[in-house]
Order: C-alpha cells, then sequence, then structure tokens
C-alpha cells in the first residue's frame, strides 16, 4: 500500500493563478481531509469529505473548492492565488469517524508570490 | 471555541531523561484524542490514539493519558533519545464536529546526545 500520496511536493504560484492539488488513498478509506499548515502552527481543516460525492467545509474553507468523484481521490482546488495561501497543505484519511487513526501524505508546499 | 492548546512551545533535554509533554482542550464532550509525531519537511505520524472511553494508551516507551474531566492529555516519553526529536502534536475530535479533528500548535522536542 502507497497509503495517503499527494502531489505535486512544491509549487510557486503567482498571484491569481489557479492549480489543483493532488491527494490520493489506496486503503479504501470512506473520509479524507484536507488541512493547511503555517509556520510554527498546527493544521487548520479546510474540507473534509465522509465518501463519495459528499463535502464539507472545515475550519478556513475560503479561497479553496473540493471535490470527491471517487473514494480514491480528494483533490483541492485553488482559485485566485493570494499570498495568504502561502502554506504546507496536508491530505489525511481514515477509515471512520475517529476510531481509528487518520494518517496523512507527505504534504505539498506553496509558495505564492 | 472548541480549542486545543500545548505547552511549552519547545523543550529541550539531555539524552535519558523522563518527559511529559501536556495538551489541553476547552470542551470535555469529546469523541477521542490523539498524539502526532512531526519531523521537519514531513507528514504526520500517528503515535497513540485514545478513545473517550479510555484512560491511556502505551506504545513501547509513549503512553498517553487522557482525562476529560479537567480538559487534559499528556504523553509521556521515557529515556528519550536523540531520535525523538521532533514535533509532537495533540488532536482532538470533538462530538460536535463529526469527525472534524482540532489541532494545537504543537512542542518542539530536541533531545541533546
Amino acid at each position: 500500500n502507497a497509503g495517503v500520496t499527494q502531489t505535486p511536493k512544491f509549487r510557486i504560484l503567482k498571484i491569481g493563478q489557479s492549480m489543483t492539488l493532488q491527494c490520493t488513498q489506496d486503503m479504501n478509506h470512506n473520509y479524507m481531509y484536507w488541512y493547511r499548515q503555517d509556520p510554527g502552527m498546527g493544521l487548520k481543516l479546510i474540507y473534509y469529505s465522509v465518501g463519495a460525492g459528499i463535502t464539507d467545509k472545515g475550519e478556513v474553507p475560503n479561497g479553496y473548492n473540493v471535490s470527491r468523484s471517487t473514494t480514491e481521490d480528494f483533490p483541492l482546488r485553488l482559485e485566485l492565488a493570494a499570498p495568504s495561501q502561502t502554506s504546507v497543505y496536508f491530505c489525511a484519511s481514515s477509515y471512520s469517524r475517529g476510531r481509528e487513526t487518520q494518517y496523512f501524505g507527505p504534504g505539498t508546499r506553496l509558495l505564492v508570490l | 471555541k472548541q480549542e486545543v492548546t500545548q505547552i511549552p512551545a519547545a523543550l529541550s533535554v539531555p539524552e535519558g531523561e523522563n518527559l511529559v509533554l501536556n495538551c489541553s482542550f476547552t470542551d470535555s464532550a469529546i469523541y477521542n484524542l490523539q498524539w502526532f509525531r512531526q519531523d521537519p519537511g514531513k507528514g504526520l505520524t500517528s503515535l497513540l490514539l485514545i478513545q473517550s472511553s479510555q484512560r491511556e494508551q502505551t506504545s513501547g516507551r509513549l503512553n498517553a493519558s487522557l482525562d476529560k474531566s479537567s480538559g487534559r492529555s499528556t504523553l509521556y516519553i521515557a529515556a528519550s533519545q536523540p531520535g525523538d526529536s521532533a514535533t509532537y502534536l495533540c488532536a482532538v475530535t470533538y462530538n460536535t464536529n463529526a469527525g472534524k479533528s482540532t489541532f494545537g500548535d504543537g512542542t518542539t522536542l530536541t533531545v541533546k546526545p
């Protein structure tokens, strides 16, 4: 099992550009999450999904969009990138709500200039 | 607001010392509490998951306790080693949050040889 994979590892965007961060898990997990982590801080939830076709907002959803067409994939879309979106983005998955641990991907480091 | 606080933000100890990391949360109605380890530039690795009905969990040199009434959890690391140097994050899933986790900002541990 590859676990949770994320691409790209690092990206530089100009203000106003858009991009999609990819996340794939091969553990047949129902729950998937997108977090962002700013320097020296904990993780803040952007969006989450409880299954294919079902998504909901987390703590900091503004400026982002998600979709979940399959169990395996949970892409995060950034529209009109802003410097405030400079961060490290982590995707995670779990089988159910909280009974099992969350598994994290290696992260995508995004710099918006 | 449901918050998670970790104090201190940084801790430095000599090799071999036993140490305790602290996590406090504002609402006792939690679903579970999880401790993660994060190495620089890496994703998160789950260390211990404590369900709300449990008082502690152990894995090797690690022991995590949970006291819901006081809103506290501790992570005890026995006989610390330089390889334990990392940032340790506490995450709480509250009953009202539909499986979403709230993270503390972490404690950065340095174990000196």
